[in-house]
């Protein structure tokens, strides 16, 4: 069983729409936890960091995390389509500066 | 200012011979990161310099990767006898002070094909 799991989709859904992204994970060390998102043919850049439990607003993005559940998710209002990308869930337990990503979950926002 | 840069941006190699991938991180930054992606898979941790010292080479999947960082400034990520299953995409990330709290930018990466 891998340490962050992430459904890969892809995920479709009209400009607009609410989008729920998420990660479980098993490590209940984690403490740090980021969502990146990932460009085709491009390197990730960190959208939003949270540490340890609670919400985190910025814009049109939501990161929550319930570390009773190990599960954290990202949600987009009023979603683009310059939203499509991958999006990647990242964890470290703090005490090293070692990412732990997810698989990715590709979004595809169409007009 | 100018992002991490990586060269080059993609390599083919057979099966067996020598790679060498460059990363440039962004001025001042003195944490650096390497990760490996795999198609349809999010970066997998190979090693991280602070400075000029490997402070985690945890990640290096076997004695066939090597990472140098000489001057705490440029690093070049050396993979011997490569093997068919090294295809990926290399990702480079700085960070200004290498905590986790700080945000890792990252390269575009090099795709690297071993035929």
């Amino acid at each position: 069983q891998k340490e962050v799991e992430q459904d890969p989709g892809p995920l479709s859904v009209p400009e607009g729409a609410i989008v729920s992204l998420n990660c479980t994970y098993s490590n209940s060390a984690f403490q740090y936890f980021m969502w990146y998102r990932q460009y085709s043919r491009k390197g990730p850049e960190l959208l939003m960091y949270t540490y340890s439990s609670g919400n985190k607003e910025d814009g049109r993005f939501t990161a929550q995390v319930d570390k009773s559940s190990k599960y954290i998710s990202l949600f987009i209002r009023d979603s683009q389509p310059s939203d499509s990308a991958t999006y990647l869930c990242a964890m470290s337990a703090g005490n090293t500066d070692k990412l732990i990503f997810g698989t990715g979950t590709r979004l595809q926002v169409f007009p | 200012g100018a992002g991490v840069s990586q060269t080059p941006s993609n390599k083919v190699t057979e099966k067996g011979k020598y790679v060498e991938l460059r990363c440039d991180p962004i001025s001042g930054h003195t944490a650096l990161y390497w990760y490996r992606q795999s198609l349809g898979q999010g970066p997998e941790f190979l090693i991280y310099f602070q400075g000029t010292g490997a402070a985690d080479d945890s990640g290096l999947p076997n004695d066939r990767f090597f990472a140098v960082r000489p001057e705490g400034s440029v690093s070049t990520l050396k993979i011997q006898r490569t093997e068919r299953g090294d295809s990926a995409v290399y990702l480079c990330a700085s960070s200004l002070g290498g905590t986790v709290q700080e945000t890792q930018y990252f390269g575009p990466g090099t795709r690297l094909l071993v035929l």
